[in-house]
């Protein structure tokens, strides 16, 4: 059953404390990515890598990192650098190409308590 | 700088009647559009895309959306709504010269239909 996997689905971090979250794909993509979600603000992408052991920041990238050590890895750490954590992420999925869609996970919902 | 507007926070329609959902872009060159929609608490799902060819896009659950380069708009349409399509709904843009594939994503507009 291919797709994209994220875990888990609910999260609660205290303050200063690093976070991280997982997301895994078995449908072969090339590329990966990490948005965050925000009522009203659509999606924010945060990190991206196209292949193993390379990553770019995105638009919001500060107070986050990320590794890609196996092509069906990707998972995103929240530091304690990162203000404002409390949001839903979600994980993508993609072939290289621009014109092919993103598959993407159910989501992590983070809150910071 | 790319960018994708949905003017709509929420379209309101009763079931069986035409539903619109609208999307304008901003972009310096030809891009690739895209719909998505989202249930509560849930990833996003991948509706339909325009790349080229034929300005009329058929996507799955009977969505379709038309390209309009003149108007740079690519508006999403149905043409009897159901209740199970309550959701919110996504438009995103790629350009063409983007390999990353990143989207740019609209606000997205929250539908609500009506028995």
């Amino acid at each position: 059953d291919g797709g994209i996997t994220q875990s888990p689905k609910y999260l609660f971090r205290k303050e200063g404390q690093n976070v991280t979250l997982s997301c895994e794909q078995n449908l072969n993509h090339d590329a990966m990515y990490w948005y965050r979600q925000d009522p009203g603000q659509g999606l924010r992408l945060i990190y991206y890598s196209q292949i193993v052991n390379d990553f770019q920041k995105g638009d919001i990238a500060e107070g986050y990192s990320v590794s890609r050590e196996k092509k069906e890895s990707f998972p995103l750490t929240v530091t304690s650098a990162q203000k404002n954590p409390t949001a839903f992420y979600l994980c993508a999925s993609s072939m290289e190409r621009g014109n092919t869609e993103a598959f993407f996970g159910q989501g992590t919902r983070l809150t910071v308590v | 700088a790319q960018s994708v507007a949905q003017p709509e926070d929420q379209v309101n329609v009763a079931e069986g009647n035409p539903l619109t959902v609208k999307c304008t872009y901003s972009v310096s060159g030809n891009p690739y559009l895209f719909w998505y929609v989202q249930y509560p608490n849930r990833g996003l799902q991948f509706l339909l895309k325009y790349i080229t060819g034929d300005n009329l896009v058929k996507g799955s659950y009977g969505f379709e959306a038309e390209f309009n380069k003149s108007q740079t708009s690519f508006h999403l349409k149905k043409p009897s709504a159901l209740v199970s399509d309550s959701a919110l709904y996504f438009c995103a843009v790629i350009l063409r010269t983007d390999s990353w594939g990143k989207l740019q994503f609209g606000a997205g507009t929250q539908v609500v239909v009506t028995p």
